[in-house]
């Protein structure tokens, strides 16, 4: 199975300043197709996940520009450039590469 | 407008059944793969199965390999979880997504409990 490695799992922002979050998968999340699979996904507190960027650094339709992916390989980052006190949550990266498909422990985004 | 409402959720014995339900809707269902992901108490995302569009072809891990089956019913636009042989660590909520590789909209979920 891919293990999915996030860090940090807990992290305090200020309000306008930016966050961002590392994953790390423990095999290559390229494809046999060329895509890589690896999503992110946003849980705010009582409600269910939302994609957020899929594909490494396709955003959903309606996710503010605010929100950023890169990587390539194993290793991948979500930024968030400007916090606000909507994005309080909890952030899962997610591979679809490969069965089983497996989440990353989640990083707690809180404000300071 | 994308939608998906799951239902069947409740209070199972250990060893019992439960089929969940998720209705789908403001997409083409049948042109859609379907997964299941669960989510215990404060805990992180676990996925639990996947159906290919047709139906042809079904997914799980090993947590519930033998004791879960997906289904769909494309003239429904419903996707199923039939979940037999439960046990306490099967206690999650159950949330619908769309999407196999991307799951792109999920359901609100509907919580499952597993105890005597």
């Amino acid at each position: 199975d891919i293990v999915m490695t996030q860090t940090p799992l807990s992290s305090p922002v200020t309000l306008g300043q930016p966050a961002s979050i590392s994953c790390r998968s423990s095999q290559s999340l390229v494809h046999s197709d060329g895509n890589t699979y690896l999503n992110w996904l946003q849980q705010r507190p009582g409600q269910p996940p939302r994609l957020l960027i899929y594909k490494i650094s396709n955003r959903l339709s309606g996710v503010p520009d605010r929100f950023s992916g890169s990587g390539a390989g194993t290793d991948f980052t979500l930024k968030i450039s400007r916090v606000e006190a909507e994005d309080v949550g909890v952030y899962y990266c997610m591979q679809g590469t490969q069965f089983p498909r497996t989440f990353g422990q989640g990083t707690k985004l809180e404000i300071k | 407008e994308v939608q998906l409402l799951e239902s069947g959720g409740g209070l199972v014995q250990p060893g019992g059944s439960l089929r969940l339900s998720c209705a789908a809707s403001g997409f083409t269902f049948s042109t859609y793969a379907m997964s299941w992901v669960r989510q215990g108490l404060g805990k992180g995302l676990e996925w639990v199965s996947s159906i290919r569009a047709s139906g042809d072809s079904t997914y799980y891990p090993d947590s519930v390999k033998g004791r879960f089956t997906i289904s769909r019913d494309n003239s429904k636009n419903t996707v199923y979880l039939q979940m037999n042989s439960l046990r306490a660590e099967d206690t999650a909520v159950y949330y619908c997504a769309k999407g196999i590789s991307v799951t792109d909209y999920w359901g609100q979920g509907t919580l499952v409990t597993v105890s005597s």
